[in-house]
């Protein structure tokens, strides 16, 4: 079955730094792939989106790739600032005529300052 | 205004009573969802509609049901609450014909005793 990984530990990073964050999947290609912030008792946000045929996509201090061969996106945020904190979610489109997204558990990351 | 709205934003009832969470969205979207979120489980697909006359189980419908009143609005409703229920509930939005690119209301938190 179609199955995502997170870093299920949270990611404790200094300002001023770059987060990575990363996101495998196994058992199908999506043709791609999105990330989402959550806020705690908030619902998600979108932030990017990269397609399969596409490396790197890039929005503000906001960088994702895709590699298709690995089956891995990562998620950068550089500069990265104490607002920045949350918890960053990956979901996959699931294929097939009826289009859904996948969800990763997501991961947590805590910038300080 | 908020694209998504969800009533009531917090809940708590006891076991065995009926229950309807309701969401309302002003994006003009096809496609409405609803998911649970429980700790280290993840957002969890109950049901969707892509359009009026077309409803879908998720992967945990067992317990729930929903109508989609018309396009702008879904509901979920339990029918007879359990403790297990206890979740944050979203409901989201897509385009159709788009990238799945999901927009979230702000949740209800439902508490069953």
């Amino acid at each position: 079955s179609q199955k995502i990984e997170q870093n299920s530990e949270a990611l404790n990073i200094q300002e001023g730094k770059t987060a990575t964050l990363t996101c495998n999947y196994t058992n199908y290609s999506p043709a791609y792939l999105q990330w989402y912030r959550q806020d705690p008792g908030r619902g998600p946000v979108f932030l990017l989106l990269i397609r399969e045929n596409e490396k790197e996509k890039r929005k503000e201090r906001l960088k994702v790739t895709f590699d298709t061969t690995l089956k891995q996106s990562l998620f950068h945020i550089t500069a990265s600032q104490p607002a920045d904190s949350a918890t960053y979610l990956c979901a996959l489109e699931s294929g097939g005529n009826n289009r859904k997204l996948i969800w990763g558990l997501g991961t947590s990351l805590a910038v300080n300052p | 205004d908020a694209d998504v709205t969800q009533t009531p934003r917090n809940r708590i009832t006891k076991t065995g009573k009926r229950i309807m969470l309701e969401c309302s969205q002003t994006k003009g979207h096809d496609r409405m969802y609803w998911y649970r979120q429980d700790p280290g489980l993840g957002l969890r697909l109950i049901y969707y509609s892509f359009d009026v006359k077309d409803i879908n189980k998720g992967e945990i419908s067992d317990g729930y049901s929903v109508s989609r009143q018309a396009q702008a609005k879904f509901s979920l409703s339990l029918e007879s609450a359990i403790p297990n229920q206890t979740a944050l509930y979203f409901c989201a939005t897509t385009e159709s014909g788009g990238s799945e690119t999901q927009y979230f209301g702000p949740g209800t938190r439902l508490l069953v005793l």
